[in-house]
């Protein structure tokens, strides 16, 4: 089946340091990727959608200069945490929506961000 | 307004027992209905797709249902166990490009 590849899957940077995660679709080409945010015990909370060959649209409240996105080739889409501080800590998730009669959307594993 | 809803918000039930989590949309037009299930640090993974016309589908001991006419969506899971402690989303697919999340309902199975 569809993979999609996230990584890297943890991460602890300084607070300061930017940090890019990359998303990928293995065996599909995915014109639309999404980013999500997840706290503990809470719902994914989708932060942009990331569109190949345009820029992404963010949702209302998600900073687009401190999280900016990347979506370059069909296969790949890199979300970058620029200046990172440790409220930027979190559950970084990002899924790609394979199109056609069913309009699968397969999820990345995840990348787990720690800033000290 | 476009919306997922999902109950219960969490659920504890013991191992070996039946439960079924419910799903409400609004969404509008409705192309097709996912159930994810995601796991405690881990990224969501397909249960089930369904479009309008389909009412059942089954994965395992995992049963989707859905009825469109009154937009609303189940997921039964038969004999649980353990391991089927996790997350559990609902996915509402509006006009082939937009997707709408549920809350999720979280599943605590005991031994």
């Amino acid at each position: 089946g569809a993979v999609v590849s996230q990584h890297p899957s943890r991460v602890i940077c300084k607070s300061g340091t930017s940090v890019k995660i990359e998303c990928r679709s293995l065996d599909f080409q995915a014109t639309t990727m999404f980013w999500y945010r997840q706290f503990p015990k809470k719902s994914l909370m989708l932060m942009a959608t990331s569109n190949e060959g345009s820029k992404a649209t963010y949702e209302q409240g998600v900073e687009k200069d401190k999280f900016l996105i990347n979506h370059a080739s069909l296969t790949l889409s890199t979300l970058t945490v620029t200046s990172a501080h440790p409220e930027d800590s979190s559950f970084y998730i990002c899924s790609a929506h394979r199109q056609g009669a069913s309009g699968e959307l397969f999820f990345g594993e995840g990348s787990r961000l720690t800033v000290l | 307004k476009n919306q997922v809803e999902q109950s219960p918000q969490s659920l504890i039930i013991l191992e070996g027992k039946n439960c079924t989590l419910q799903c409400n949309y609004t969404v509008s037009p409705f192309s097709n209905l996912r159930w994810y299930k995601q796991d405690t640090g881990r990224g969501p993974v397909s249960l089930t797709i369904m479009t309008f016309s389909e009412n059942t589908k089954s994965n395992g001991r995992y049963t989707a249902t859905l009825d469109a006419d009154t937009k609303q969506s189940s997921l039964h899971i038969t004999a649980s166990q353990l391991s089927d402690s996790a997350s559990y989303i609902c996915v509402a697919l509006y006009n082939f490009n937009k997707f709408y999340f549920g809350s999720g309902t979280k599943l605590n199975v005991k031994p």
